[in-house]
């Protein structure tokens, strides 16, 4: 059973189109990280965040932290085909130690032209 | 800029060969680990480590050994591969200390089949 659920799984949508993916677990993270990662490649950091209903942009992406510190959400507004890529999401299950780091299963977003 | 440094890139085992997994980062980071990678489930670590001379078993250990002799070098030794162990093997490491969030930087990764 993963400690860390994603939904969904896959997602293929036309760009321009909006989409938004969800991570959510039982348990408290004290900071929740969205990483994408490309073929062929190691995960890249997005984001990190670390207080209960945070919300925080980044161009187009807008990441949400819930307010019990439970779940976590990635919105994509007018996705494009450089967005395309395996979102993982990561919990902290203690204040800064990468060592207690639990992985999602991942989203493969695929943006068609 | 280097950052995390794995190789090799791809490797073909056969049931029974033993190989070593290097890894090296060039950031001065205490915290280093061995994740792997397989359809669906996400990234698993496997070993971990917060310094020279100290290394911890993560949530997958079995059949693979980590040695930290440097802060530079966490190498991951398969002493007896099994087809099980096919997957595809990222090294990370992160700075420690309070108040980092722990993120962490990732190697291109080593793709291993066992056969």
């Amino acid at each position: 059973t993963q400690l860390l659920e994603q939904s969904p799984q896959f997602l293929s949508i036309q760009e321009g189109e909006n989409l938004t993916v969800y991570c959510n677990s039982s348990s408290v993270f004290s900071s929740l990280q969205w990483y994408r990662q490309e073929p062929g490649e190691g995960p890249v950091l997005l984001v990190t965040v670390v207080t209960g209903g945070e919300v925080k942009k980044l161009k187009r992406l807008t990441f949400q932290f819930g307010d019990a510190r439970k779940d976590s959400s990635l919105h994509i507004t007018a996705a494009q085909p450089g967005d395309t890529g395996l979102y993982l999401c990561a919990g902290a299950l203690s204040s800064g130690s990468a060592r207690q780091l639990t992985f999602g299963s991942g989203t493969q977003l695929t943006v068609l032209p | 800029n280097a950052g995390v440094t794995q190789t090799p890139k791809f490797q073909v085992l056969k049931t029974g060969q033993s190989m070593t997994l290097q890894c090296a980062q060039d950031m001065n980071h205490e915290y280093m680990s061995w994740y792997r990678q397989d359809p669906g489930m996400g990234l698993r670590l496997i070993h971990y480590s917060v310094g020279a001379g100290i290394t911890d078993q993560g949530e997958v250990p079995n059949g693979y050994n980590v040695s930290r002799s440097t802060t530079e070098d966490f190498p991951l030794r398969l002493l007896s591969a099994a087809p099980s162990q096919t997957s595809v093997y990222f090294c990370a490491s992160s700075r420690t200390g309070t108040g980092n969030t722990g993120e962490l930087f990732f190697g291109e990764g080593s793709r291993l089949t066992v056969l």
